[in-house]
């Protein structure tokens, strides 16, 4: 495995559901990030861990729970989920030190809350 | 407050060249990237300006200024596969990049 990978690549689940969804990255960084990205909007940044602590918590609902066991793991723990919640969710990687520094994205979770 | 403002459209045609606009007002500046994103894919890293300038990489180019609040990207030579939308976002601090909505690009033979 080469990049970042996410798993599952599609969820369904309800409203009282609860789910994880899990990201790795293979490029030795130590930054991750989980993004949210709705039809025709910016990227929303929701969580960010340098090293596993987390440095970045943008006011996003309880009802998303990040947690990261190690700089290459990242999980993404839903519960009670509203039908606004649907949308692709994208974690990314990045070394935190030198020049860019750019983000390296997985190929996302498309998430349907019904 | 915070904004990153770019078209949210444009079309153009194989073989030409289009640039692709975007303003910024954020709070810091510490470094501006564009990114490509096919649809239903993930955005991959094209370019990074932090100083006044043009970055020429192959076929893409990226500008900024930095007094003016204002990048561009230039994409010459355009192919199909260029079909996408394009991302432009701010870093502020050592993390946090601020994301405009993207451009999506049209190109027609």
């Amino acid at each position: 495995e080469t990049g970042v990978t996410q798993t599952p690549r599609h969820l369904v689940m309800g409203m009282t559901n609860k789910k994880s969804l899990k990201c790795e990255q293979h490029l030795g960084h130590n930054a991750m990030y989980w993004y949210k990205q709705s039809a025709k909007k910016p990227l929303e940044l929701m969580f960010v861990y340098n090293f596993k602590e987390q440095t970045e918590n943008n006011s996003v609902p309880s009802r998303f729970s990040p947690e990261c066991p190690n700089s290459s793991h990242l999980f993404l723990h839903l519960h009670t989920l509203q039908p606004e919640d649907s949308a692709l969710y994208l974690c990314a990687s990045s070394q935190d030190r030198g020049e860019p520094g750019e983000q390296y994205f997985g190929p996302g979770t498309r998430l349907t809350v019904t | 407050g915070q904004n990153i403002d770019q078209p949210t459209e444009m079309t153009a045609t194989e073989g030409a060249i289009v640039q692709i606009n975007c303003t910024y007002q954020t709070s810091g500046f510490n470094g501006l990237f564009w990114y490509q994103q096919h649809a239903g894919e993930a955005p991959t890293f094209l370019s990074y300006n932090v100083l006044d300038g043009l970055e020429e990489k192959g076929r893409f180019s990226s500008f900024l200024s930095r007094s003016k609040g204002y990048s561009y990207l230039l994409l010459k030579e355009l192919q199909m596969k260029d079909s996408a939308s394009y991302l432009c976002a701010v870093r502020e601090g050592n993390y946090q990049l601020i994301w405009g909505a993207g451009t999506k690009l049209i190109i027609k033979p």
